[in-house]
């Protein structure tokens, strides 16, 4: 069973710039979560989708944006790139079914120039 | 408000010592807890989880780690480290409550150095 697959795996992009990253989940998970990586402020929750519908938020900014298609895939959009930016974004996908064991992508390295 | 303090930053040890990575946890419902790990450049692997009964859970790869719902704590344990445990491990919770959401609160990490 392939795990939860995200591209690109690093990238380099300029201030105001914007940037999409992909993210796969494991075949037959609905619910796909977005998390953000900072050696300041660690793991923080960005977003969730389940059914193509966002059904939970946490507190960034509006320039954060995602969406999820009908095959569960799903995409996160940063836009106006900052410094501060520079991240590890994790993806993690789950059955959405019972308690929320997630199972997290190797992720995509984003680095704001 | 859920929240999650993982009370050391970095814990080293010597290989084949014992080990123990402490986390507490602030909810005012029943939650969920996970402990997950993270080698270098790469995403977050579930190393075990705490959803409900038995309040010690086990890993396959000899971690441990106990719900203590009274101290409101969820410590993480081996008897004896390898070098390959060298990673750094985050505690998680979440909650019934949120309507099994894939929101989880992680602290801060602990970064387990296992020295020859």
């Amino acid at each position: 069973k392939a795990g939860v697959t995200q591209t690109p795996r690093y990238l380099i992009k300029t201030r105001g710039q914007q940037v999409t990253l992909s993210c796969s989940p494991i075949s037959g998970h609905r619910s796909v979560s977005w998390y953000q990586q900072t050696p300041g402020q660690g793991l923080q929750f960005l977003f969730e989708y389940f059914s193509e519908t966002q059904r939970n938020k946490g507190n960034f900014p509006g320039r954060f944006s995602g969406r999820q298609f009908s095959n569960s895939r799903s995409e996160m959009n940063v836009s106006t790139l900052e410094l501060g930016d520079s991240a590890l974004y994790l993806c993690a996908s789950s059955s959405a079914s019972g308690a929320n064991v997630l199972t997290f992508g190797a992720g995509s390295r984003l680095t704001v120039l | 408000a859920q929240s999650v303090t993982q009370l050391d930053s970095q814990v080293p040890v010597f290989e084949e010592a014992p080990v123990e990575l402490r986390c507490n946890y602030s909810s005012s419902v029943s939650v969920y807890l996970f402990w997950y790990v993270q080698y270098p450049n790469q995403g977050l692997q579930l190393l075990l989880k705490y959803l409900s009964g038995s309040t010690l859970v086990e890993s396959i790869n000899g971690f441990e780690a106990e719900f203590n719902k009274s101290q409101t704590s969820f410590h993480l344990r081996k008897p004896s480290v390898h070098i390959s445990d060298t990673a750094e491990y985050f505690c998680a919770v979440s909650g019934p409550l949120s309507g099994n959401t894939g929101k989880l609160i992680f602290g801060q990490g602990t970064t387990l150095q296992v020295k020859p």
